[in-house]
């Protein structure tokens, strides 16, 4: 059955640090998000991305914050500048297209981020 | 605005027995309702959904949930509860379309002891 797949599964950075969080989508799907989870909080929404723009993004998808489709598979997430508080765990969802009649996401492993 | 409630923080059931995990939800017009279930250290996995139709939706491992319109109100539930259905249950929301993105609950862990 096919999987979301996240790489790296952890990644501790510095505070400050770039970090890019990627994903591999189900092959055939064409809607992708990011979530984040921190540590015994609830799950929320970071952003939505279709057809090589963003859909939605929540307020806290500020500035420092980036999503990518650099070629037909990987989808990105970027921090630029990581701050304490980005320590959580992120997930990457997708789920096929609009006419598909699908409605559930497929989510991830999740990558644990700690920023130190 | 949507959102979603899960009034429980812990559910704890004797394997055998019947299991309910709540779940409401607050959302203009018609929901899209769905339920996860989260393994330590594992991603969200897809349990079942609501989109139209039956009231009483069946998912995954023998999971089924119930809509209730006038009481806003989406429980999961199942027969006879296993030890290995220990895990955190997230219910979620989204708009009547199906590509929005999901509103959590902020999850309810069962615990079915042996």
């Amino acid at each position: 059955e096919p999987e979301v797949t996240q790489t790296p599964s952890h990644q501790v950075t510095q505070m400050g640090q770039e970090v890019i969080l990627r994903c591999v989508p189900i092959s055939n799907h064409l809607y992708f998000y990011w979530y984040r989870q921190i540590l015994g909080q609830k799950v929320e929404f970071l952003v939505s991305f279709y057809n090589n723009e963003i859909s939605e993004k929540s307020e806290i998808f500020d500035d420092q914050f980036s999503v990518e489709r650099p070629d037909g598979s990987n989808f990105t997430l970027k921090i630029r500048s990581t701050k304490l508080e980005d320590s959580a765990m992120y997930f990457c969802a997708s789920t096929r297209s609009g006419t598909s009649g699908t409605y559930e996401q497929y989510f991830g492993p999740g990558t644990r981020l700690t920023v130190t | 605005a949507q959102s979603v409630a899960q009034p429980e923080d812990q559910v704890n059931v004797a394997e055998g027995n019947p299991l309910t995990v709540k779940c409401t939800y607050s959302v203009s017009g018609n929901p899209y309702l769905f339920w996860y279930v989260q393994y330590p250290n594992r991603g969200l996995q897809f349990l079942l959904k609501y989109i139209t139709g039956d009231n009483l939706v069946k998912g995954s491992y023998g999971f089924e949930a119930e809509f209730n319109k006038s009481q806003t109100s989406f429980h999961l539930k199942k027969p006879s509860a296993l030890v290995s259905d220990s895990a955190l249950y997230f219910c979620a929301v989204s708009r009547p379309y199906n590509t929005d993105k999901l509103i959590f609950g902020t999850g309810t862990r069962l615990q079915v002891f042996p």
